[in-house]
């Protein structure tokens, strides 16, 4: 079974407005954290922002939140306020345990338009 | 802010050739991770060090090795080059306290062609 599913091949959004990225995940082990990468053409992984499984608050990072459901296993990244330079490929990723690894989705593609 | 360095950014070399990349961590960093991305996929681990001893390994071919130093950059040697290894390879550093412990910063990545 896929750990980390990224549901979303593409997405388009306006400029100046909200998207939510969509990931869910799946695991056993009750201690894990989730992540979210940006991937622009150039190539770089960009962290965004992560969310501990124990964590009782929804990460925040600027225009970044992370909106984590626990029982349904989903760690959707919205990003407010879209820009033009949001455009990018978006990983959901997750680390479980004490292990160092983290797996990755598959990736959403981004579009921002004016 | 101090960011991931690696080195060099573009590498090519023929098949059965040897290619050593080079990862510099953010400073205080003490975890070094590496991750293989080929073309139109998604990251995978190859290995980490945390005190320059191995912590975590993951589908490192045999043909690849890796290490830390007392100054905490880190080194992936791959020897006999296969066409398969074209990739973008990418390093990460994670710190030693509260959070930063888990978040993973990535460097640019060093793209190897084999030909």
């Amino acid at each position: 079974a896929q750990k980390i599913t990224q549901t979303q091949p593409g997405m388009f959004v306006q400029e100046k407005e909200a998207v939510t990225l969509d990931c869910t995940y799946d695991t056993s082990d009750p201690s894990y954290g989730l992540f979210w990468y940006k991937q622009p053409s150039s190539g770089e992984m960009i962290f965004l922002i992560y969310q501990g499984s124990y964590d009782q608050q929804n990460a925040t990072e600027g225009r970044y939140s992370l909106n984590f459901q626990k029982a349904r296993k989903s760690a959707n990244l919205v990003i407010s306020a879209s820009q033009l330079g949001d455009s990018a490929m978006y990983f959901c990723a997750m680390r479980e345990g004490n292990t160092d690894k983290l797996i990755f989705g598959t990736g959403t593609r981004l579009q921002v338009f004016p | 802010a101090a960011g991931v360095i690696q080195s060099p950014r573009h590498l090519i070399k023929e098949k059965r050739e040897t290619a050593t990349l080079k990862c510099y961590p953010i400073p205080r960093h003490d975890t070094v991770y590496w991750y293989q991305q080929g073309p139109g996929q998604d990251p995978q681990f190859l290995i980490s060090f945390y005190e320059k001893m191995q912590s975590d390994k993951g589908s490192i071919p045999d043909r690849f090795s890796a290490q830390q130093f007392s100054d905490y950059h880190s080194e992936l040697n791959m020897s006999s080059l296969e066409l398969g290894d074209s990739a973008l390879y990418f390093c990460a550093s994670s710190g030693t306290s509260g959070k930063s412990v888990y978040e993973q910063y990535f460097g640019p990545g060093t793209r190897l062609t084999v030909t």
